[in-house]
Parts: C-alpha cells; sequence; structure tokens
C-alpha cells in the first residue's frame, strides 16, 4: 500500500539557518502530497501542497517541489525562525480510489534556538 | 481556529469503559474523518464519512465505531478500552471527498485510559 517515510528528527537549528526535511513515498496511483505543521498543544494545519508531478507547492517561505521520478516531496525554508518551531508531517492522499484519506509520516520535529 | 470542534478536549477513563468522542465539521465540510495520533504507532487513518454514508476504513479496531448524523457532526465510539487506546483522537473535515482537498483539522481529544 501507500507508505510515506521521513527523515528522523529531532531537527535542531539556529535562527536563520537554512532548513531540508526530507520525505519520500510510495504510491501505486497519482496521490496529492501535503506538508502538515503542529505546533505545541494544537492541532494539525496544512502548510503547503502539491497535487500533481512538478507542482510546487509554497506557504510562509516554505517551499516543496512534487518529484515524481525520484518519489519525493521535501521541504525547504531558507532562514527559519524561532516561531517555527514545531513537527513537520508529510502526508499523501489515497491514490487507490475516491476518499480523501492522507497517510502520514512519522513527523520530524524542528526546533529553532534563537 | 479551524472551524472544526472537539469534545471533549480530555478524557481519562478506566479500562473496559466506553467513551463518545464528538466532531463538528467546517460550516459547508461534508466529509469528515476520524485520525489517532500515538507514540508507538504516529498518525493514523481510522475511517471516513461523507454525508452521512462510510466511504473508507483504515486501522480502525472491531471495539471502535463512529457515525455521521444528518447536521454532518459525528461521533467516534470506543468501547472495551484497553491501555494501548490511549491517544490523541482527530477530526478533520473537508469539502468534498477528493484527496486533492485540504482537510482542517481540530484540536483533538487526548483519551487516556488507566
Amino acid at each position: 500500500g501507500d507508505s510515506v517515510t521521513q527523515m528522523e528528527g529531532p531537527v535542531t537549528l539556529s535562527e536563520e539557518a537554512f532548513l531540508t526535511i526530507n520525505c519520500t513515498y510510495t504510491a501505486t496511483g497519482y496521490p496529492s502530497l501535503f506538508w502538515y505543521v503542529q505546533y505545541p498543544g494544537e492541532g494539525l494545519q496544512l502548510l503547503l501542497k502539491a497535487t500533481k508531478a512538478d507542482d510546487k507547492g509554497s506557504n510562509k517561505g516554505f517551499e516543496a517541489t512534487y518529484r515524481k521520478e525520484t518519489t519525493s516531496f521535501h521541504l525547504e525554508k531558507g532562514s527559519v525562525q524561532v516561531s517555527d518551531s514545531a513537527v513537520y508531517f508529510c502526508a499523501l492522499s489515497d491514490s487507490s480510489g475516491n476518499t480523501g484519506k492522507l497517510i502520514f509520516g512519522q513527523g520530524t520535529t524542528l526546533q529553532v534556538k534563537p | 481556529d479551524s472551524g472544526v470542534t472537539q469534545t471533549p478536549k480530555h478524557l481519562i477513563t478506566a479500562t473496559g469503559q466506553r467513551v463518545t468522542l464528538r466532531c463538528s465539521p467546517r460550516s459547508g465540510d461534508l466529509s469528515v474523518y476520524w485520525y489517532q495520533q500515538s507514540l508507538d504507532q504516529g498518525l493514523q487513518f481510522l475511517i471516513q464519512y461523507y454525508n452521512g454514508e462510510e466511504r473508507a476504513k483504515g486501522n480502525i479496531l472491531e471495539r471502535f465505531s463512529a457515525q455521521q448524523f444528518p447536521d454532518l457532526h459525528s461521533e467516534l465510539n470506543l468501547s472495551s478500552l484497553e491501555l494501548g487506546d490511549s491517544a490523541l483522537y482527530f477530526c478533520a473535515s473537508s469539502v468534498e471527498t477528493s484527496g486533492r482537498n485540504e482537510q482542517f483539522f481540530g484540536p483533538g481529544t487526548r483519551l487516556t485510559v488507566l
């Protein structure tokens, strides 16, 4: 079945550092890809998405490109802030049928130090 | 605020008991999803309803059941609770059932089984 693999955390960076969180997926069809962020004590919020190959999703300085050839959707940000500290989840929508269920990676904790 | 509400926020109960978690989707959203977040299993899809009908089932135990009512709110019933059922349970909603649509997550219900 479909699956998502994320780089293990935690990732600790200094403010203004460059961020990359790797995400690769396995899918039989053509899923949409998402990055969700979870701040402490809160639910998940959509950060960005891409619905087809070569699409680039971007939001709040974060971006990720849907790469079908490498089955990847890596998250990047040029200059992180302390406020970006959170858990980041890569996810894909079920590619096997007409459902919207999401399959998540294990999550990557990001800690940004001033 | 995502517009998705979940009650209660916290629930503490004993093994063998039964509990009901409630979710109200965003206004206009027809699809409701339930997810379980635990330390060992990560974020897992449980079940999806669309306009009152079950649309997809994931790794949901037979002791768990759900329904979506005519007013589109949903309830997740967990019975014969075990220690391992302790987790954060999220509800999410989306406009329709396509995998391209963003899902909006509620703040979650934290269930502790003692």
